[in-house]
């Protein structure tokens, strides 16, 4: 199993919504990611997960917040999001923390997010 | 930082090969990665190269790396429409504390004409 899941596929939210990404993987890989990608453009990493605990956080608004229960399981729980927070939201995981390993990272599908 | 870059179109006849490019800046890079992503969809990881390799080949896919120019190119032979997709070049980095990040070029959009 190579698959990285991202549930839900899309998502429509208000400003004052709270709501929460999911991402699971079952491939032992002990880092795990969040990009953001903005149409036509390359993804930019938002937070890495090494061994269940957050090693870097690319200076992300607070109304952003990872979290990650166990070695498989990684969410994003958002809240007052503002429009230009829309953007397909990636999941991605590694062996190690070098977001790639020797084999690279692996990406889910994104979730679609859009804010209104 | 590093800085990657590869040209943002490129457009081949279907049956033709491909050749896509990229440039980086950080000498001290390990490994470097070639990305498909088609659209609506998440990032696929095609292939790996080591700094230590000049070539990697992988049934259609063949990636040449000149480490003197800091050079990295991706080649599809015989391309067909299901290419068609935005290639993303990425270039693993040192991000400082024992960590590394990817540092993705823009991406090259490559169009197929039947």
């Amino acid at each position: 199993d190579t698959e990285v899941t991202q549930t839900p596929k899309h998502l429509v939210m208000g400003m004052t919504n709270k709501k929460s990404l999911k991402c699971e993987q079952h491939m032992g890989h002990r880092a795990m990611y969040w990009y953001k990608q903005k149409a036509k453009k390359p993804p930019e990493l938002m937070f890495v997960y090494s061994y269940e605990k957050l090693s870097i956080n690319e200076s992300v608004p607070s109304r952003f917040s990872p979290e990650c229960p166990n070695s498989s399981l990684l969410n994003l729980h958002l809240h007052a999001l503002q429009p230009e927070d829309s953007a397909l939201y990636l999941c991605a995981s590694s062996q190690d923390e070098g977001t790639g390993g020797v084999d690279g990272a692996f990406f889910g599908q994104g979730t679609r997010l859009t804010v209104v | 930082g590093e800085d990657v870059e590869q040209s943002l179109f490129l457009s081949v006849r279907e049956g033709d090969s491909s050749v896509i490019n990229c440039t980086y800046t950080d000498s001290s890079s390990t490994y470097l990665y070639w990305y498909k992503q088609e659209p609506g969809a998440g990032l696929q990881l095609l292939t790996y190269i080591f700094s230590n390799m000049d070539m990697k080949q992988d049934q259609r896919l063949t990636v040449l790396l000149n480490k003197k120019d800091k050079h990295l190119s991706l080649r599809i032979a015989d391309t067909q429409t299901g290419d068609s997709a935005i290639y993303f070049c990425a270039v693993r980095t040192f991000s400082g504390a024992g960590s590394y990040q990817l540092t993705f070029g823009k991406g090259t959009k490559l169009s197929v004409i039947p």
